[in-house]
């Protein structure tokens, strides 16, 4: 599993309250991901760090807004969710050329 | 219109068969290429990666890609139940952070 957890494994929120997730990695690489998986979609990508404080958009980063202040951990914030934002989400790392994802957090948004 | 595009089945065949499961692209551009397999609530497993094209076999599985055509291909050979699960595919630049652009997946289901 690349050494990767993700935290909480399963949300049930409501409406308009922020969501945090945290993804941790035990393992120092450089590069972090947040990707959301729908059905008909596969997995897009929302945000991706490539360092300490250093982050960008990916194909779906409305609504959200990560954080990275140790190489370790990459947060995912939800500032208010809606029912769109309902998914499952998976953090992943680069190591190489490889691609390797955590175990993913089901958040449900009612 | 999707830059990956996956038929997402699902496919069911009895064990022992060969599988194919296939993506078409539209970015020439893309020189990595992955598969991935995600058994259910789990998440995706990297099963083989190739770059640019040609084929790549690991024990009952091979990887093959056709940049001409903008196609690439996983083949299964003497399936199993075990290999029931999701597939999907992805693909990246050579350059950048390394973001992936994924199919949607195909289901697949290997009856005993």
């Amino acid at each position: 599993d690349a050494g990767i957890t993700q935290s909480p494994r399963h949300k049930v929120t409501e409406t308009g309250t922020p969501v945090t997730l945290r993804c941790h990695q035990t393992e120092n690489h450089r590069y972090m991901y947040w990707y959301r998986q729908d059905p008909g979609h596969g997995l897009r990508l929302i945000h991706y760090s490539y360092g300490v404080k250093d982050t960008d958009k990916g194909e779906v980063s409305d609504g959200y807004s990560v954080s990275r202040s140790k190489t370790e951990d990459f947060l995912l914030t939800l500032e208010s969710a809606t029912s769109s934002q309902t998914s499952v989400y998976f953090c992943a790392i680069s190591a190489q050329d490889e691609q390797f994802f955590g175990p993913g957090t089901r958040l449900t948004v009612l | 219109q999707k830059e990956v595009e996956q038929d997402p089945g699902p496919l069911s065949v009895p064990e022992g068969a060969i599988v194919s499961l296939n993506c078409t692209y539209s970015n020439s551009a893309f020189q990595y290429f992955m598969w991935y397999r995600q058994y259910s609530r789990k998440g995706p497993e990297l099963l083989m990666y190739t770059y640019s094209s040609g084929n790549k076999e690991d024990g009952r599985f091979t990887a093959q890609v056709d940049k001409s055509s903008k196609y690439i291909s996983l083949f299964i050979r003497d399936s199993q139940p075990s290999d029931s699960a999701t597939y999907l595919c992805a693909m990246r630049l050579i350059q950048g952070a390394q973001k992936l652009v994924f199919g949607q997946g195909t289901r697949l289901t290997i009856n005993p």
